[in-house]
């Protein structure tokens, strides 16, 4: 079964906090995305990728940075994590393999006190 | 990116019903895909309709796509306590770049 895991199911940090965000699959998907989902909001793109190396904004990048060092792995980044941050963190992968409808891992759910 | 619009917000029908969702968008798309989200967890992809194609099933799945007038629709027949989650269109407009509503609540009552 195909899969995109991320590395935290709840996450509390404190303000001012550097945070780390893993997502890996296991699809070899070339395209990977970060979003956040907050109630009455929908999803709101972060970030997104669509090789390694290369990175793109999304609608809300501000206090946020990614790595794709690997393709398998997309990580997102909060530089020093403020209170409106807290929210639900979606990452989902898309590729050709699965006729281009986005895979999501389970989500993590940061609150930042 | 504009927000593909969800209607009703919520809905409450009764195991065995058919349930309809409907859901509007602005932009000209490539294609358009509805997800489902329980209870706070990750989305999971239901169907995808391409801009040329008017209609597509999927088991109890049937969603309709008229361009012309930038909507779909989501049919899920004879419901079940299961199918009690979120749902979300998602348009996939021309920058390949897939827009969120903020979804249909839909409660299957037992």
């Amino acid at each position: 079964d195909v899969k995109v895991t991320q590395s935290s199911r709840y996450l509390v940090k404190r303000t001012g906090e550097k945070v780390f965000l893993e997502c890996v699959q296991d699809m070899d998907h070339e395209n990977m995305f970060w979003y956040r989902q907050d109630p009455g909001l929908g999803l709101r793109l972060i970030y997104f990728s669509y090789d390694v190396k290369m990175k793109e904004k999304g609608d809300i990048p501000e206090g946020y940075s990614v790595s794709r060092e690997k393709k398998e792995r997309f990580s997102l980044i909060l530089e020093s994590a403020s209170t409106n941050q807290t929210s639900m963190y979606l990452c989902a992968s898309e590729g050709a393999a699965t006729g281009y409808g986005y895979t999501f891992g389970s989500g993590t759910r940061l609150t930042v006190v | 990116s504009q927000q593909g619009e969800e209607d009703p917000q919520a809905l409450s029908i009764q195991e065995g019903e058919n349930a309809t969702m409907n859901c509007s968008y602005k932009t000209s798309i490539n294609n358009l895909q509805w997800y489902r989200q329980n209870s706070g967890r990750g989305l999971v992809h239901l169907i995808l309709i391409r801009s040329n194609e008017r209609e597509k099933h999927s088991g109890r799945l049937r969603v309709t796509l008229d361009t012309s007038k930038k909507s779909s629709s989501l049919l899920i027949t004879a419901s079940r306590a299961a199918d009690t989650a979120s749902y979300f269109c998602a348009p996939m407009d021309s920058n390949y770049q897939l827009i969120w509503g903020a979804g249909t609540k839909l409660i299957i009552k037992p």
